[in-house]
């Protein structure tokens, strides 16, 4: 059983392009987050989506920042028009459920660094 | 506001020595706390996971107490190893009825060394 998947592994940007990264969830599990760590902290929560539902997005940024997880295909995160404080790791995570009883299983995360 | 504070910062560690990390949390509604080891440039992985009603719970080599009523957590390793150097996140999870959502401490890097 394939652990969540996440490309590209890293990626670089010039300011002012777009980014976009992709998750596929374990598999059976259809509810994914998406996380931000920037150097040297913690990470920080962004979105929560099930299949085709977003359903929290509290954690993201609310201009340049979208998300969708779709019926089918990866869940992708897109961040338009990139500015350098973009530059940061983005981890996915997938779990069965939206439980809090549930592990949640991490992607090896996407390396955005912006130029 | 949810936080998860974590001590020390970093720490190093002769190799076969044990160590203690800590966790303090103040996350409200309490659902469950995990530990968590993020080797470099790599995703967390899970140690442990555990309830308001759980004390203890071991995973090989790894032994983390929980104190709900003093909101801390501390992780124990018995007889390190190099390949213990990680970073080890404690994380708190709050459970609204609806989601949980995760609040993560900014972890404690250790170093295991000859």
């Amino acid at each position: 059983n394939a652990g969540v998947m996440q490309n590209p592994r890293h990626l670089v940007r010039r300011r002012g392009q777009e980014a976009r990264l992709r998750c596929s969830p374990m598999k059976g599990h259809s509810h994914v987050y998406w996380y931000r760590q920037l150097p040297e902290e913690g990470l920080k929560f962004m979105v929560y989506l099930q299949k085709e539902n977003i359903i929290d997005e509290s954690g993201m940024p609310k201009e340049r920042f979208s998300a969708e997880f779709p019926k089918e295909g990866p869940s992708i995160l897109r961040i338009q028009q990139v500015v350098r404080g973009d530059s940061a790791a983005y981890f996915c995570a997938s779990s069965p459920s939206g439980t809090s009883r549930y592990e949640q299983y991490f992607g090896p995360g996407t390396r955005l660094t912006v130029t | 506001k949810n936080q998860v504070e974590q001590s020390p910062q970093s720490l190093i560690i002769l190799e076969g020595k044990n160590c203690t990390l800590q966790c303090n949390y103040t996350v409200s509604p309490f659902s469950n706390l995990r530990w968590y080891k993020q080797d470099t440039g790599r995703g967390p992985v899970s140690l442990t996971i555990m309830t308001f009603s759980e004390n203890t719970k071991s995973n090989g080599r790894y032994t983390a107490t929980l104190d709900a009523d003093t909101k801390q957590s501390s992780l124990h390793i018995t007889a390190s190893q190099l390949s213990d150097s990680a970073s080890y996140i404690c994380v708190v999870s709050d459970w609204t009825g609806t989601a949980s959502k995760l609040t993560f401490g900014t972890g404690t890097r250790l170093q295991v060394t000859l």
